[in-house]
């Protein structure tokens, strides 16, 4: 195990639902992020948390809205999805600082309708 | 912005053979980091290697550095078939405000 843990693992969702994906961590990281994998292309970072403050939006749609409420734990509200919005969606948390590598959650497959 | 690229984009080998992935940068870097992503799940962390850092060893993963080039190169050796996955480098740089920029990886395929 990771010790970041992301569900659900898939969710197919239309374009009018409401929908959240939750992530955990274990490790007593300080900062927590979520990024976007879509096929053929880099991963695309969209949020960074320190100590529970947003610290980077990296020009995410607001149909992508985030949570965090306290260090161990994320979120990512889901509106009025876009079918170009599917994609593995993954967590990860560092210690925050320098030289501080990333943890990474299994991922949500997202599709969206 | 990317930051990083691999090359190749896909490598077929035999088990028992060497990989040699290389990564490309365009700005000065903070560190370089490796990573793994087997299919379906999450990255895994490999190596980090500092900008004043040239080589660096684990297990059977070596990786090295060229600031002047901007370029690393990752190799593993005597590869296994579990070795099969994608792999990603990713630049960090106060350029970048401290994010991590991960490149579009290469695709390794090990036959037994």
């Amino acid at each position: 195990e990771t010790g970041v843990t992301q569900t659900p693992r898939h969710l197919v969702m239309g374009m009018t639902n409401k929908k959240s994906l939750k992530c955990e961590q274990h490790l007593g990281h300080n900062a927590m992020y979520w990024y976007k994998q879509s096929a053929k292309k880099p991963l695309e970072l969209m949020f960074v948390y320190n100590f529970k403050e947003q610290t980077e939006n990296n020009s995410v749609p607001s149909r992508f809205s985030p949570e965090c409420p306290n260090s161990s734990h994320l979120f990512l509200h889901l509106h009025t999805l876009q079918p170009e919005d599917s994609a593995l969606y993954l967590c990860a948390s560092s210690q925050g600082g320098d030289d501080s590598p990333l943890h990474f959650g299994n991922g949500t497959r997202l599709t969206v309708t | 912005s990317q930051q990083g690229e691999e090359d190749p984009q896909a490598l077929s080998i035999q088990e028992g053979e060497n990989a040699t992935m290389n990564c490309s940068y365009k700005t000065s870097i903070n560190n370089l980091q490796w990573y793994r992503q087997n299919s379906g799940r999450g990255l895994v962390h490999l190596i980090l290697i500092r900008s004043n850092e040239r080589e660096k060893h684990s297990g059977r993963l070596r990786v090295t550095l060229d600031t002047s080039k901007k370029s690393s190169s990752l190799l593993i050796t005597a590869s296994r078939a579990a070795d099969t996955a994608s792999y990603f480098c990713a630049t960090e740089s106060y350029n970048q405000g401290g994010k991590l920029i991960f490149g579009q990886g290469t695709e390794l395929s090990v036959k037994p």
